[in-house]
């Protein structure tokens, strides 16, 4: 089936650090790739996404890079601050009709000391 | 309007044993999913509306009972909850099902 591995959290970074969190997938179609964030006691939002392959996702200065050939879509900000302190999961959707199951990672801790 | 709105935040079960959990959106999305989230875990999808009809039941035990009055509405009944119930539930939208998901704040249920 399909599925999704994360880096086991927590990860602790000092401001101003780079960041990578890794991310790859097992499908049997054509995913589409999410990362969302959650912060505490919030629900997830949508932090970036790519559809097809080579497609780069890019927000708030994080970016992913659908890469098929190493079925991976690792999460990277050159800067974190403080308030990327969150969990973080990698997702995926197989745009089959009447698929619409968002499979989710475990989701990684990430906090950022000043 | 960008936003999936979620009351209450909290929710005890209690002794009335019967909850309800209401989700609201006015992005004119027409699919509509209830997710369940224990700690330290991710979502597990519960259940898709599509055009206010039920799409897909992840298997949930029948003391969950979705409802879906109108495009913009959607609520999660609760009865003879059991204390693995408690969790943060999630409602999330969608222009269609295929389409990004938008995800409330959640509504923490605990346990007494």
């Amino acid at each position: 089936g399909d599925s999704v591995t994360q880096m086991e959290g927590p990860v602790t970074l000092s401001e101003e650090a780079f960041l990578t969190i890794n991310c790859t997938y097992t499908a049997t179609g054509y995913p589409s790739l999410f990362w969302y964030v959650q912060y505490p006691g919030e629900g997830l939002q949508l932090l970036l996404k790519a559809t097809k392959a080579d497609d780069k996702g890019s927000n708030k200065g994080f970016e992913a890079t659908y890469r098929k050939e190493t079925t991976s879509f690792h999460l990277e900000k050159g800067s974190v601050q403080v308030s990327d302190s969150a969990v973080y999961f990698c997702a995926l959707r197989i745009s089959n009709f009447g698929n619409e199951k968002l499979t989710f990672g475990t989701g990684t801790r990430l906090t950022i000391i000043p | 309007d960008t936003e999936v709105t979620q009351t209450p935040k909290h929710l005890v079960m209690g002794m009335t044993n019967k909850k309800s959990l209401k989700c609201e959106q006015h992005m004119g999305h027409r699919a509509m999913y209830w997710y369940k989230q224990k700690a330290k875990k991710p979502p597990e999808l519960m259940f898709v509306y599509s055009y206010e009809k039920l799409s897909i039941n992840e298997s949930v035990p029948s003391r969950f009972s979705p409802e879906c009055p109108n495009s913009s509405l959607l609520n999660l009944h609760l009865h003879a909850l059991q204390p693995e119930d408690s969790a943060l539930y999630l409602c999330a939208s969608s222009q269609q099902t295929g389409y990004e998901q938008y995800f409330g704040p959640g509504t923490r249920l605990t346990d007494t």
